[in-house]
Order: structure tokens, then C-alpha cells, then sequence
């Protein structure tokens, strides 16, 4: 069975730096692109980027870019989403998720982790 | 950059047909993914390039695509269909959600 598992909530002040993760279990970790996608409170989902674990070839959009750091271990099936320096407007919740490939250069995420809530305030 | 465009809202009553929108310059052309997002839930896959549905998902669920709007209908609407939906393309755009309410 595929699984994604998240690390759990964090409250962080304004300028601290987080690191979370993705695990993957049930497939081959190294095979498939693994997305990160941003849900504030209340609104849509954000695709911020994607990494492919067996090379670390790392994408972002470039409304993230810069602002997060996406990486993985392969050694240990997990994926990890970083920011060095915390801003109130990143509290939301971040999926990760397993990219597939469809017809036409299109790709969706068939297998979401369960969220993690961060939530950065003074 | 490119825009889908999904109605805020759908209401429907139970066992009749919802149909969720999705709008976007010759999104026809372009092959078109469903999320369905219970409260407090991850997103889930309901279809895929267009029409093709994940494993377990109902056959209720059922998509379609041409010229600019694509299409999200779901047959026979129980209450556990209420949730938020996205259509997505591409990889790395989504519209802004629907909100489907189960009268």
C-alpha cells in the first residue's frame, strides 16, 4: 500500500527556521516525483515545487522560489520541505504528494501525505 | 500565466446529478485532473486525464473536456460527496476550488 506520512504541527515564531517531512512507504521512493502543495487557511491549493528523489532534481514555482528549500534522502524514502527564516504568511497547511504522469506533458499527484500544520505567530 | 476558473459553489440535492465546472482558455486541449477535499482531509484523486478514475473511486464520479470548460459530474449525489473540489492542469495549476453542498 502507498503511504505518504507527514511530520506533525509546529508552531514556530516569526523568523525561526522548520524543517518537515514526507516519508514514502509501499512503492519504489526513487521512481516517482514527490510535490509540495501549500493550503492557507481557508483557501486553494498551491503547487510550490517538486523533487525527484532518485537525483535530487528539484523544481519550484516561482512564486516559492527562493522563499523554501525542497530536498530528500533516499536512503530513508523521505522528502523534506525547509525555510531558513519563518514569516507569519506561511502558516498554512503542506501536503506532499506523488506526481504521475499523464498524456500531453500533464502530470497530477496520485497519493497525498496527510498534512502538516504550521503555524508561525509571536 | 494560465487560469481556471471554477463557480465558488454547487448545490444539489441528494440523489440528483452535480456537475462542477472548470473553465480555462482551450482547457479542451489540455488534459484535466479532480481533487476531492473533505473537511480536515488531504485531497483526493477522483479523475484523472480527463475521465479516468483511481481505483475505488465510484462511478459516480465521471469527467469530460472540450473547448474551454471542463467538466467534474457526479451522479446519484450522497451526502458524503459535500466537499471542496479542484480541477488541476498541467502539474502546477489549479483552479480556485468549488464548494459542493449536499441540500
Amino acid at each position: 500500500e502507498v503511504q505518504l506520512v507527514q511530520s506533525g504541527a509546529e508552531v514556530k515564531k516569526p523568523g525561526e527556521s522548520l524543517k518537515i517531512s514526507c516519508k514514502g512507504s509501499g512503492y519504489s521512493f526513487t521512481s516517482y516525483w514527490i510535490g509540495w502543495v501549500r493550503q492557507m487557511p481557508g483557501k486553494g491549493l498551491e503547487w510550490m515545487g517538486i523533487i525527484y528523489p532518485g537525483d535530487s532534481d528539484t523544481r519550484y514555482s516561482p512564486s516559492f522560489q527562493g522563499q523554501v528549500t525542497i530536498s530528500a534522502d533516499k536512503s530513508i524514502s523521505t522528502a523534506y520541505l525547509q525555510w531558513s527564516s519563518l514569516k507569519a504568511s506561511d502558516t498554512a497547511m503542506y501536503y506532499c504528494a506523488r506526481r504521475r504522469a499523464a498524456p500531453g506533458s500533464s502530470y497530477y499527484f496520485d497519493y497525498w501525505g496527510q498534512g502538516t500544520l504550521v503555524t508561525v505567530s509571536s | 500565466s494560465y487560469v481556471l476558473t471554477q463557480p465558488p459553489s454547487v448545490s444539489v440535492a441528494p440523489g440528483q446529478t452535480a456537475r462542477i465546472t472548470c473553465g480555462g482558455n482551450n482547457i479542451g486541449s489540455k488534459s484535466v485532473h479532480w481533487y476531492q477535499q473533505k473537511p480536515g482531509q488531504a485531497p483526493v484523486l477522483v479523475v484523472y486525464d480527463d475521465s479516468d478514475r483511481p481505483s475505488g473511486i465510484p462511478e459516480r464520479f465521471s469527467g469530460s473536456n472540450s473547448g474551454n470548460t471542463a467538466t467534474l459530474t457526479i451522479s446519484r449525489v450522497e451526502a458524503g460527496d459535500e466537499a471542496d473540489y479542484y480541477c488541476q492542469v498541467w502539474e502546477a495549476v489549479f483552479g480556485g476550488g468549488t464548494k459542493l453542498t449536499v441540500l
